[in-house]
């Protein structure tokens, strides 16, 4: 069964620009997580989809934001980049949320911002 | 409000001595606990969680943990270590009030294995 898959892989952007990330989960997985990995502030949650519905939100600013489509995909927005937002956005699936199940993360995109 | 902590930045280890990375939590409800080990330039890895049940976890890679619920503690271990374990280890919590797709993680502990 194939892993969850991330593209790009990586993504140099400027200032002010705007970035969509995607995310294709394990075949059959219908919950999708996102979080932002930086050096100094560790792995972070960023938000949460099941059945395209948005579940949980991280602690972002609204310049993040994400959506969940009807075959699980999920994408994940950021507008008005930041130098700051550069960071590994790591994206991970899981079957159910409803369950305590194992999440699987993808190899993740790397973000430079400039 | 939850938090995991890993109190050690980086572990040191001879290869085939026994390897310990420890965890300890806080959190209001039941604990459902994680280790996840990331290689340089990959995503995260599942090693093993404890959910409910026997207080020893057996997972990936020979790597086992133990969970404490009196010292809040989720330390995990492997009996003699590879120069392969080499890697940054993540201890991560989740609760069934944040919704199973929120996981907290540690700061995270590297791992040294010297042959």
């Amino acid at each position: 069964k194939a892993g969850v898959t991330q593209t790009p892989r990586y993504l140099i952007k400027t200032r002010g620009q705007q970035v969509t990330l995607s995310c294709s989960p394990i075949s059959g997985h219908r919950s999708v997580s996102w979080y932002q990995q930086t050096p100094g502030q560790g792995l972070q949650f960023l938000f949460e989809y099941f059945s395209e519905t948005q579940r949980n939100k991280g602690n972002f600013p609204g310049r993040f934001s994400g959506r969940q489509f009807s075959n699980s995909r999920s994408e994940m927005n950021v507008s008005t980049l930041e130098l700051g937002d550069s960071a590994l956005y790591l994206c991970a699936s899981s079957r159910d949320s409803a369950l305590p199940d194992t999440q699987y993360f993808g190899p993740g995109t790397r973000l430079t911002v400039l | 409000a939850q938090s995991v902590a890993q109190p050690e930045d980086q572990v040191n280890v001879a290869e085939g001595n026994p390897l310990t990375v420890k965890c300890t939590y806080s959190v209001s409800g039941n604990p459902y606990l994680f280790w996840y080990v990331q290689y340089p330039n990959r995503g995260l890895q599942f090693l093993l969680k404890y959910i409910t049940g026997d207080n020893l976890v057996k997972g990936s890679y020979g790597f086992e943990a133990e969970f404490n619920k009196s010292q809040t503690s989720f330390h995990l271990k492997k009996p003699s270590a590879l120069v392969s374990d080499s890697a940054l280890y993540f201890c991560a919590v989740s609760l069934l009030s944040d919704s199973w797709g929120k996981l907290q993680f540690g700061a995270g502990t590297q791992v040294v294995v010297t042959p």
